[in-house]
């Protein structure tokens, strides 16, 4: 089967670095993409990845490591605003988008 | 309309009623989807439409059917709703359905069956 695996939960404090890990299992691979939820919101778009490295945009990177199967969000300079959920999503060779569950993530001041 | 609306906001049923949701973008999308969201697990998707005129069933159909005769519009029924079926239901839509296109997602629809 198809699984997704990341923590289903983080705290951190603000100003302060975290990394959310993401690993999966899949038929196949056609990308990855991060998303952001805040609570009782839709999510939005953070990042893709399909080649393996680093893709950085601001204070948020992400890595891919294709071999590994896995998947990070880097997140620097934390703000309150970022206490979220962070959805790791994998493309599979049906194009079809599997999701993980989500890492909540708490930002302490 | 500004990217992707959904209708109702949220909505309570009695089991055994028939429902409508409404999903509507306009941003000339190909490619829509409709998931539900529970708590504890991914986006799980019900259905998904490539093109207009076209619909596929996602990873968890049953008890729900789709349409899409048009590029903006993409409705989810349930045809007798079930207590099961309580979730928030989002509808994406993205570019096509290949690799780089991210989707969009509207508001979502808290549907609570009683």
């Amino acid at each position: 089967g198809q699984n997704i695996d990341q923590p289903t939960e983080m705290t951190a404090t603000e100003g302060a670095i975290v990394q959310i890990n993401c690993t999966y299992q899949t038929s196949g691979f056609n990308g990855l993409f991060w998303y952001q939820q805040h609570a009782g919101e839709a999510p939005t778009f953070l990042s893709y990845n399909v080649l393996d490295g680093l893709e950085e945009k601001g204070r948020f990177s992400s890595f891919l490591s294709r071999s590994k199967g896995y998947s990070y969000l880097l997140l620097k300079e934390l703000q309150m605003k970022d206490s979220a959920s962070y959805l790791c999503a994998v493309i599979d060779s049906n194009y079809q988008l599997i999701w993980g569950a989500g890492t909540k993530l708490i930002i302490k001041p | 309309i500004a990217g992707i609306t959904q209708a109702p906001t949220s909505q309570i049923l009695a089991a055994g009623r028939r429902m409508t949701l409404r999903c509507t973008q306009d941003m000339r999308h190909n490619a829509m989807y409709w998931y539900r969201q529970d708590l504890g697990l991914g986006l799980r998707l019900i259905h998904y439409s490539n093109t207009a005129g076209t619909t596929g069933k996602g990873e968890v159909p049953d008890g729900y059917s789709v349409s899409r005769a048009n590029t903006d519009d993409f409705p989810l029924t349930l045809a007798s709703a079930v207590p099961s079926q309580t979730s928030v239901y989002f509808c994406a839509s993205s570019a096509g359905r290949t690799s780089s296109n991210e989707q969009f997602f509207g508001p979502g629809t808290r549907l609570t069956v009683l």
